[in-house]
């Protein structure tokens, strides 16, 4: 089994609907991270989850809502998405210690490749 | 800020070498290295921490330069298998916040 796990692969959605990502960590990992990857872009860093709690928001539109019930498992429901939010949704999680800190590596998922119509 | 990386994009033929650049504008605790090939998630490579280590695996190691804020990833004898976009990522303090750079593509040829 995959240590990063990410369903759906592929999913098609209108401006109007409401969906979810979900990851799932195999790895005994306290940390869980969304990543967006545009085409042409680096990763871009949304949230941050250190211990079930919110540690990071990088400025994301609320149109995109995280939730973390454990250690294991993180969702971003999205709703009302735009065009602009066609891109590439990646999943990771790692090791931190209880301030945040971090020198691990964090393990990447497959991604959701999400398309907006 | 995105840490900026160089060169963009570079072609190589088997067994050559190549380096690649990272250079943020702030401080920073720790750069990491991760390589994506393409339709894959991204892989990750080596941490280097503050005090300018260098670290290795197998024909790929890293430098970091605190002072310059710079690190450097070196590829020798480079194979098809290193073929992807490379990624550094940097943590400005104690924090697991990655901010990554802008990428390079490398390719290379047989």
């Amino acid at each position: 089994e995959t240590g990063v796990t990410q369903t759906p692969r592929h999913l098609v959605m209108g401006m109007t609907n409401k969906k979810s990502l979900k990851c799932e960590q195999h790895l005994g990992h306290n940390a869980m991270y969304w990543y967006k990857q545009s085409a042409k872009k680096p990763l871009e860093l949304m949230f941050v989850y250190n211990f079930k709690e919110q540690t990071e928001n990088n400025s994301v539109p609320s149109r995109f809502s995280p939730e973390c019930p454990n250690s294991s498992h993180l969702f971003l429901h999205l709703h009302t998405l735009q065009p602009e939010d066609s891109a590439l949704y990646l999943c990771a999680s790692s090791q931190a210690t209880i301030r945040g800190g971090s020198n691990q590596p964090q393990h990447f998922g497959d991604g959701t490749r999400l398309s907006i119509l | 800020q995105q840490p900026v990386q160089s060169p963009q994009a570079v072609i190589l033929r088997e067994g050559e070498d190549a380096v690649i650049n990272c250079s943020s504008s702030k401080a920073l605790y720790s750069v990491h290295w991760y390589r994506q090939k393409h339709g894959e998630a991204p892989v990750f490579l080596m941490i280097l921490l503050k005090g300018g280590e260098q670290k290795g695996h197998e024909k790929i190691s890293a430098s970091f330069n605190e002072k310059k804020q710079q690190s450097s990833l070196y590829l020798t004898a480079s194979q098809l298998s290193y073929s992807g976009t490379y990624f550094c990522g940097v943590i400005g303090g104690a924090t697991n916040k990655l901010i990554f750079g802008t990428g390079t593509l490398l390719a290379v040829q047989p």
